[in-house]
């Protein structure tokens, strides 16, 4: 299964909402996750099951979607925001990454 | 506290073979799906290899298939990645984690919380 995120950076502000893609190549229900990654750090889980938020992590982050196509959403964009995110696709082995989407200041 | 530390990386010639280690320690990696994911130098993440909780049942991404082989050992509660063949494009760090899903839905911690563990990674260069 492909998974196509996008976009693969963006640009945005500090207080700035921000939506990224995440496209199925098939039918995928809801096996997906949203990843943060900072630099030189491992990946941390931010969403699972498409719109359930991980526990410890900040409301301002939302997932939705179902199917093929998926969305991550943070509303209100902090500092430490500014990371890489990556959806993965866990309904079938192999397990796949999207591309990642870099947001930066 | 839950860790998992990757031990073995280190400079290959192509061709040549490294064993990854990954020592667990909080939890027993016989409770949980293991698996391995790579990142290239400033690219993205790759799902390599699984090894089932059970240690019946082994996946491996095309990319490594014949060439990698996961396995584990709970007296140790350590998981292993053997990579033979390596090539220039296996550069990158190894990261060992574990994802919190299997066969039968999300592994949680709590109610509100998946278990999500992994390694600080171990950078494996395969140059001549």
């Amino acid at each position: 299964i492909q998974m196509t995120q996008s976009p693969s950076s963006l640009s945005a502000y500090v207080g700035d909402r921000v939506t990224i893609t995440c496209r199925a190549s098939q039918d995928i229900r809801s096996h997906l996750d949203w990843y943060q990654q900072k630099p030189g750090k491992a990946p941390k889980r931010l969403i699972y099951a498409a719109s359930t938020l991980q526990g410890g992590v900040p409301s301002r982050f939302s997932g939705s979607g179902s199917g093929t196509e998926f969305t991550l959403t943070i509303s209100g964009l902090q500092p430490e925001d500014f990371a890489t995110y990556y959806c993965l696709q866990h309904i079938h082995v192999p397990l796949t990454f999207g591309g990642g989407t870099k947001v930066e200041i | 506290e839950v860790q998992l530390v990757e031990s073995g990386g280190g400079l290959v010639k192509p061709g040549g073979s490294l064993r990854l280690s990954c020592a667990a320690s909080g939890f027993a990696v016989s409770t949980y799906n293991m698996h391995w994911v790579r990142q290239a130098p400033g690219k993205g993440l790759e799902w390599l290899s699984c090894i089932s909780k059970n240690g019946a049942t082994l996946y491996y991404a095309d990319s490594v298939w014949g060439r990698f082989t996961i396995s584990r050992d709970s007296a140790q509660n350590s998981v292993y990645l053997q990579m033979n063949s390596l090539r220039t494009e296996d550069t990158a760090v190894y990261f060992c984690v574990c994802l919190g899903f299997d066969g039968s839905g999300y592994n949680y911690l709590s109610p509100t919380t998946v278990v999500d563990y992994w390694g600080r990674g171990a950078l494996v260069t395969v140059s001549s």
